[in-house]
């Protein structure tokens, strides 16, 4: 079955650094995908996503890369702040399948 | 932005009672609502979709007599739990993939959360 996965459960950064948050995903057929970011007590929230025909994608401090060849994916926050601690999730999709979500990395930004 | 609310938030209940939770599209029309359930620090699982007018399609595992989905308009899903046990507490979310438009077609947005704790 298809399989999304963290390499990093926990990540602490200073803060004003950049994090790297790395997704590995298993289903080669996935073409969509999406970051999400869920703070404590509250539902998933839109960051981020790219399609499988791209594999860099930028928005507001965020950048999402895509290496479809090792099915590796990535999210990095720029100048990362003290509100950007919370959970992080991949998640992927495969044509009109559902989205499928990975397990998490937990960012904690060290003010 | 699209907005998609929960009620109640939060919700206590005994053992052996029946919960409802409701899930709203506030600004757009969603053909396919989801309903997640999430363990403490675990990922969120995929319960069962449903689309409006139809019946639910249920998640191997979920028992679709257990958890009862209601799609019944285009802005309201409710998800229903039935003699609920303490092994149902848990944080359930809902999500709205609207007919036409949103970022990409594909996207979905998430409420946020219900907190059920059955004692």
């Amino acid at each position: 079955g298809e399989s999304v996965g963290l390499h990093l459960p926990t990540l602490s950064v200073q803060e004003g650094d950049n994090s790297i948050i790395n997704c590995a995903y298993s289903n080669s057929a996935s073409d969509y995908f999406i970051w999400y970011k869920q703070e404590s007590g509250k539902g998933p929230q839109f960051i981020i996503d790219i399609r499988s025909n791209m594999d860099k994608r930028q928005g507001q401090r965020v950048t999402v890369l895509l290496n479809k060849t090792v099915k590796h994916l990535s999210l990095q926050i720029a100048a990362t702040q003290p509100g950007d601690s919370a959970v992080y999730f991949c998640a992927e999709k495969a044509g009109a399948n559902n989205l499928f979500f990975g397990t998490g990395t937990r960012l904690t930004v060290i003010p | 932005g699209a907005v998609v609310s929960q009620h109640p938030s939060r919700v206590i209940c005994k053992s052996g009672t029946s919960v409802k939770i409701e899930c709203r599209s506030l600004d757009f029309q969603a053909t396919t609502m989801f309903w997640y359930r999430q363990f403490p620090k675990q990922s969120l699982m995929l319960m069962a979709t449903s689309n409006e007018g139809s019946k639910a399609t249920y998640e191997q595992g979920v028992e679709k007599d257990k958890f009862l989905i209601n799609h019944a308009s285009l802005t309201l899903s409710t998800l229903t739990v039935t003699s609920a046990h303490p092994e149902d507490s848990s944080f359930y979310i809902c999500s709205a993939r609207p007919g036409t438009g949103g970022r990409s077609g594909h996207e979905q947005y998430f409420g946020p959360g219900t907190r059920l704790t059955v004692t």
